[in-house]
């Protein structure tokens, strides 16, 4: 039973638009939550997070919403570049660290 | 520069072998993991550490043993007998709370032939 998804294997947009990626979580007692990006043939690199005690936060052309009633985060990229194209995981963790779950991730597209 | 080192990044093993797969970090992390990914699947816990001389299973850690010697090394072993051991294996090292998540090396790419 996957406690965190990412329904859209993947995602095409164009350049200078919204990129908008989802992840769903079961698990009500997940209270900190992080995406990363992943280039091929690297490990993922750290992106932006946000607890529970927020519905969102920003950095730069990222911002992460949390709807915690939904379990629903969204990560929204504004404007979108070719550069962002990567695959992006969710992870959900509990007590701040624990009991964390990464979901499978959604390959984004950033077409010119 | 400070980061995560993994070797070697494609590494090749017949059945029936052991192989060890190296992690070093020079970032002064207290606690390091080890995850496994395999298409379509999140990333799995292997195994992790949260100080030197200890640590604790994942969810995944059948097959696998580690050994936290030094702070900034934490090799995984995959053994004989990981059923399935062809993946993509990524070390990462954190803070205590992770609350800028992980730091992740390059990751190792193995295949059993």
């Amino acid at each position: 039973d996957q406690q965190v998804k990412q329904n859209s294997p993947s995602l095409s947009v164009q350049e200078g638009r919204i990129s908008i990626l989802n992840c769903d979580y079961t698990n009500s007692m997940f209270d900190y939550f992080l995406w990363y990006k992943k280039y091929p043939a690297e490990g993922p690199t750290f992106l932006i997070s946000i607890s529970s005690i927020k519905d969102k936060n920003e950095d730069g052309r990222f911002t992460v919403f949390l709807n915690k009633s939904a379990k629903h985060l969204s990560l929204h990229i504004v404007p979108s570049q070719p550069g962002d194209s990567a695959v992006y995981f969710c992870e959900a963790s509990e007590d701040y660290g624990q009991n964390f779950v990464f979901g499978p991730g959604t390959r984004l597209s950033v077409l010119p | 520069d400070g980061g995560i080192t993994q070797s070697p990044k494609y590494l090749f093993r017949k059945e029936g072998q052991n192989v060890t797969l190296s992690c070093e970090q020079n970032l002064n992390h207290d606690a390091m993991y080890w995850y496994r990914q395999d298409p379509g699947q999140g990333l799995r816990l292997i195994y992790y550490s949260q100080i030197v001389n200890d640590f604790q299973k994942g969810d995944i850690a059948e097959g696998y043993s580690v050994s936290r010697e030094k702070k900034e090394s934490f090799p995984l072993t995959v053994t004989s007998a990981q059923k399935n051991p062809t993946a993509f294996y990524l070390c990462a090292s954190s803070t205590p709370g992770r609350v800028e998540g992980y730091t992740f090396g390059s990751g190792t790419r193995l295949t059993v032939v």
